[in-house]
């Protein structure tokens, strides 16, 4: 089936640095690419959505300037959060759709997810 | 604007019991899903729900879509320990290529 990598699987940064996560689709091509948020215990929170080789749309009271997206290749969308702080750590999740063996049209694929802790 | 509501949010089980989650979504909807998350962990994919009257199953699993009363159920027969985790709906729009999610519900198995 279809398979999203994401990395890293957690990462501990000092405020005010930026870390880069990356989501990759291994078996399919990825045509649009999900960012979403999870504090503990809450339902996720869609934070953008990237089409290969177009910018992201940004959901209401994302800041796209702190939450940088590239979806540069069909296969790869990376998400930067930038100057980070401590009230940015939390779970992102990626997600990706699109065609290719083993995706099916109605389908989402999520990446594992990574926790971000800014200390 | 698209709301999907769950409930119950939390749900203790009894071992070998049979429970329900219901999914209620505000406008018509394309597509419905079903996703399990265990802690820490990313979500798992249950079913996809395409039409009307649609029922899946999976296991101990079984889901159902009603797309007039714009309500989906989760059944869960005889509960197991393993079963303990939050369980997602989701549904999306062939037109607004995105996942609305309900709270989720936390369920705990106990014997």
């Amino acid at each position: 089936g279809a398979v999203v990598s994401q990395h890293p699987s957690w990462v501990i940064c000092k405020s005010g640095t930026s870390v880069k996560i990356e989501c990759r689709s291994l078996d399919f091509q990825a045509t649009t690419m999900f960012w979403y948020r999870q504090f503990p215990k809450q339902s996720l929170m869609l934070m953008a959505t990237s089409n290969e080789g177009s910018k992201a749309t940004y959901e209401q009271g994302v800041e796209k300037d702190k939450f940088l997206i590239n979806h540069a290749s069909l296969t790869l969308s990376t998400l930067t959060v930038t100057s980070a702080h401590p009230e940015d750590s939390s779970f992102y999740i990626c997600s990706a759709s699109g065609t290719g063996r083993g995706q099916s049209a109605y389908g989402y694929t999520f990446g594992s997810g990574t926790r971000l802790t800014v200390v | 604007e698209l709301k999907v509501e769950q409930n119950p949010l939390f749900l203790s089980m009894q071992e070998g019991k049979n429970y329900t989650i219901y999914c209620n979504y505000s406008t018509t909807s394309d597509r419905l899903y079903w996703y399990r998350q265990d802690p820490g962990k990313s979500l798992e994919s249950l079913f996809v729900l395409l039409s009307n009257g649609a029922v899946k199953q999976e296991g101990r699993l079984m889901a159902s879509l009603d797309t007039k009363a714009r309500l989906s159920t989760l059944h869960i027969t005889a509960a197991v320990h393993d079963l303990s985790a939050t369980y997602f709906c989701a549904v999306d729009f062939l037109n607004d290529y995105k996942l609305s999610f309900g709270a989720g519900t936390t369920v705990t198995v106990r014997a």
